[in-house]
């Protein structure tokens, strides 16, 4: 079974703080999927990495896949209200069992106070 | 992108009883997916769902409590029977994207007194 370790689990900063997500694993990946949960809805995907090293930005969001494909980091400049809500990570298995399939992270809320 | 929706949104219901959440997709679909998740945490798969054949469903998780029915390629159905306060959850569906990325319903927040 392979598991992704999230942290923090719980965010609360400031309006134009920055911040930085984590997700790890010893297990490899074949990809790394973020997703973003706001309360009554269900989680919507920010963004895929798939090659080792891998950086993607998505306005103020910078996502980076490690170079091994064990883990991931979001991060967020300028925080805003707006980007409150639960941040997932999920991996892709790369073979046997987990081949195909998703692993979640265990989540961070992130509250930011105007 | 696939729209998804489910219906009942929420549910107070008595424990004992079962109760079916619908899944609905705008587009056919091979695969779809039933998720678990208590509020502010993570998700947990219950089972897929494909057409035409028998859900596959994860350690923990029985055909007896959760039958799955899927009649067609838009459709699915899952039911959480004899329930207990243990039960009360969000429960997601979810279908797949060419990535193996997901695409999530609202979600159905189940409360059991």
């Amino acid at each position: 079974t392979q598991l992704l370790e999230q942290s923090p689990q719980f965010l609360s900063i400031q309006e134009g703080e920055n911040l930085t997500v984590y997700c790890n694993s010893s297990s490899v990946f074949s990809s790394l999927q973020w997703y973003r949960q706001e309360p009554g809805e269900g989680p919507v995907l920010l963004v895929t990495v798939v090659t080792g090293g891998e950086v993607k930005k998505l306005k103020r969001l910078t996502f980076q896949f490690g170079d091994a494909r064990k883990d991931s980091s979001l991060h967020i400049t300028a925080a805003q209200p707006g980007d409150t809500g639960l941040y997932l990570c999920a991996g892709l298995g790369t073979g046997g069992t987990s081949y195909g399939k998703l692993t979640f992270g265990q989540g961070t809320i992130l509250t930011v106070h105007p | 992108s696939a729209v998804i929706s489910q219906k009942p949104s929420r549910d107070i219901c008595q424990r004992g009883t079962s109760l079916t959440i619908q899944c609905q997709v705008d587009s056919q679909v091979t695969m779809m997916f039933w998720y678990r998740q208590q509020p502010g945490q993570s998700l947990t798969l219950i089972a897929t769902a494909n057409q035409g054949s028998e859900a596959t469903y994860e350690s923990g998780f029985v055909i007896d409590k959760f039958p799955i029915s899927r009649p067609n390629l838009t459709f699915s159905t899952l039911t959480v029977s004899n329930m207990s306060p243990e039960d009360s959850s969000i429960y997601l569906c979810s279908v797949e994207g060419y990535g193996y990325e997901q695409y999530f319903g609202p979600g159905t927040r189940l409360t059991v007194t």
